[in-house]
């Protein structure tokens, strides 16, 4: 089974600091990892993934994420946090032989940006 | 411009009353999502849809009901047996399942409300 655990509700920081968005996940095999971002009352916006490849993954609106396979996690990051980036985070996983099932989401975590 | 079109944007259902909602897509996706989204639960799978004429159940599939008659269309009703149907409704596609490196789209949600 797939799962996906966001260990923060909510994340506070002040403009201008870095910013981590933390994810951990369990799949069987191979992960697929993705980041979305939700804005009030509207649908989730792709932020960046993981297939393959470099670790570090470069995302829009100058996210990152780091993966690390030995500690099954998936940590949004940002060098310097703006007031716009005050949002719902989701971070979503599926395995990569998993065949057709879909993906699976955290429960997200608010992000809150502080002028 | 390619996208997702849900509607209502807001539906108020009262008790005993089947509601059907709208999801449209134009990106020629051949894989269709709904997922219930409640305060602090995350995103929950209703149902979903790898090709037309067929679906299969999510986590939470009881007291809903979903047709995919065509490749654009996905609907979802919530019938009377949804005994709290009060969420945001998000419809999601995806280029085709299996392996491969698709993240979703989604739409920008319909509100049910019991009044």
């Amino acid at each position: 089974a797939q799962s996906v655990a966001q260990p923060e509700d909510q994340v506070n920081v002040a403009e201008g600091n870095p910013l981590t968005v933390k994810c951990t996940y369990s799949v069987s095999g191979n992960p697929y990892l993705f980041w979305y971002v939700q804005y009030p009352n509207r649908g989730l916006q792709f932020l960046l993934k993981y297939i393959t490849g470099d670790n570090l993954v470069k995302g829009s609106y100058g996210f990152e994420a780091e993966f690390n396979k030995s500690q099954t996690s998936f940590h949004l990051k940002k060098p310097s946090a703006l007031v716009s980036d005050s949002a719902l985070y989701f971070c979503a996983v599926r395995a990569l032989n998993s065949g057709n099932t879909p993906l699976v989401f955290g429960k997200g975590t608010r992000l809150s940006v502080i002028a | 411009d390619g996208g997702i079109t849900q509607s209502p944007k807001y539906l108020f259902r009262k008790e005993g009353q089947n509601v059907t909602l709208s999801c449209e897509q134009n990106l020629n996706h051949d894989a269709m999502y709904w997922y219930r989204q409640d305060p602090g639960q995350g995103l929950r799978l209703i149902y979903y849809s790898q090709i037309v004429n067929d679906f299969q159940k999510g986590d939470i599939a009881e007291g809903y009901s979903v047709s995919r008659e065509k490749k654009e269309s996905f609907p979802l009703t919530v019938t009377s047996a949804q005994k709290n149907p009060t969420a945001f409704y998000l419809c999601a596609s995806t280029p085709r399942t299996g392996p491969g490196d698709y993240g979703y789209t989604f739409g920008p949600g319909t509100r049910v409300t019991v009044v």
